[in-house]
Parts: structure tokens; sequence; C-alpha cells
């Protein structure tokens, strides 16, 4: 299957500084990428749809003032959680849609733990 | 979108079929099946999808009931390391095209 990295795999930061996490997809180009938060014991939750070129969609509730999401390129997306603060701390993960091989099926990547102090 | 029901929870003997079953009632003629897994914090990871046909690959099979309302994901031989949450999952063929996530089942495979 396609492969979708994330960079850092895990982070800890001070309350009030900024995060970037970043994800590629390695070998497929991405049009589109979606990133999701993972609070213990809850399942995934959608945050935002990230369009190359375009700004992100963000879904209800979401603050996109808060999280701010580049697509800059067909293969790389990235988040910055800016002004951390402690509920910020969480498991983001992004998925990367391939439809360059007809299945236009999503990849994940393999997570970033985000611990704010 | 459609919504999904799965179990919570399921068990299986290590080396026999896993079946794991979703209600898909609402289902619509122009949304897929998918399936993933998420083992212990990692991201989840693709396993098979279908529109009406059932397919196989080599990670598992899926059996779509006639009308559509209902699928059966099976894992032939489980192993330890297929211990997981198993999400089910519709979404549409065009369009956003974005997962919604429900609480999945729980799969734990026994020594």
């Amino acid at each position: 299957g396609a492969v979708v990295s994330q960079h850092p795999s895990w982070v800890i930061c001070k309350s009030g500084t900024s995060v970037k996490i970043e994800c590629r997809s390695l070998d497929f180009q991405a049009t589109t990428m979606f990133w999701y938060r993972q609070f213990p014991k809850q399942s995934l939750m959608l945050m935002a749809t990230s369009n190359e070129g375009s700004k992100a969609t963000y879904e209800q509730g979401v603050e996109k003032d808060k999280f701010l999401i580049n697509h800059a390129s067909l293969t790389l997306s990235t988040l910055t959680v800016t002004s951390a603060h402690p509920e910020d701390s969480s498991f983001y993960i992004c998925s990367a849609r391939d439809s360059g091989r007809g299945t236009d099926t999503q990849y994940f990547g393999p997570g970033t733990r985000l611990t704010v102090l | 979108d459609a919504k999904t029901t799965q179990p919570t929870s399921m068990d299986c003997a290590e080396g026999r079929a896993a079946n794991l079953p979703c209600n898909h009632s609402t289902i619509s003629g122009n949304e897929y099946v998918y399936w993933y897994r998420q083992i212990h914090s990692q991201g989840p990871q693709y396993i098979i999808h279908g529109l009406k046909n059932n397919e196989t690959n080599e990670m598992a099979s899926l059996i779509i009931t006639e009308d559509r309302k209902s699928s059966t994901l099976i894992l032939p031989h489980a192993t330890l390391r297929d211990t997981a949450v198993y999400y089910c999952i519709v979404r549409p063929i065009q369009g956003a095209q974005k997962l919604v996530f429900g609480q999945g089942t729980r799969l734990t495979i026994n020594p």
C-alpha cells in the first residue's frame, strides 16, 4: 500500500508555544490530505480537509486560527498548533488520498503524539 | 453520510477465522464500504473496501450482503498481531470523501 509519513512522531512543548507537524505522501501525490485528532480511549475525529493550493476546510468546532494547515505541494501538508495549551495534548494523525491508482483510498500516517506541559 | 454499527468488542482464537460484522442499513448506492484497523498508538491501516461485490486481498476478505445493508470482514487465519480496533466506514464515491470514524470493534486474538 501507499506510504504516508509524519514528523515528528512525538513532541513535548511548553504551554504557549507553537508546534508544527508535517505529513508527507512518500510514493504518491495527494491533492487532498486530512488531519485527525484522537484522545485516549476515543475514536479518530476529523479536524480538517487540506487541499493542495487552496484553503483548508475545517470541521465544525475546530478553530482555524489555532490549527493552521498548509498544503503547499502535492506531497506535503503541515499542521501548526498555535499557542498550544495542555488541552491540545492529543494524538494527531494525517491521511492522504491516493487518487492516482483508481482506488481513491486514504492512507494514514503513523501519528504524532503532542504533549503540552 | 451513512452510519455504521459494529459490536464493541470480539474475541477470537489464534489461527481461527475472525469474522467482524458491520451494519450499514442506510447506505446508498454511491457509497463504498471501507475497513481500517488501528493497532494501539499507531495510525489506522487500510484493509479493504468494496461497493457491492465481495472482495479479497492479501489481508482479508469482505463479504457484502446483496441488499448492501451489512458486511463482514473476514481475517482467515488470525494471529496475535491482528489484535486491534477495526473500523467499518461508509464513504461516498464522489464529493468530500472524508472518513467518519465510529467506535469500531476491539478485536482481541487469544493464544
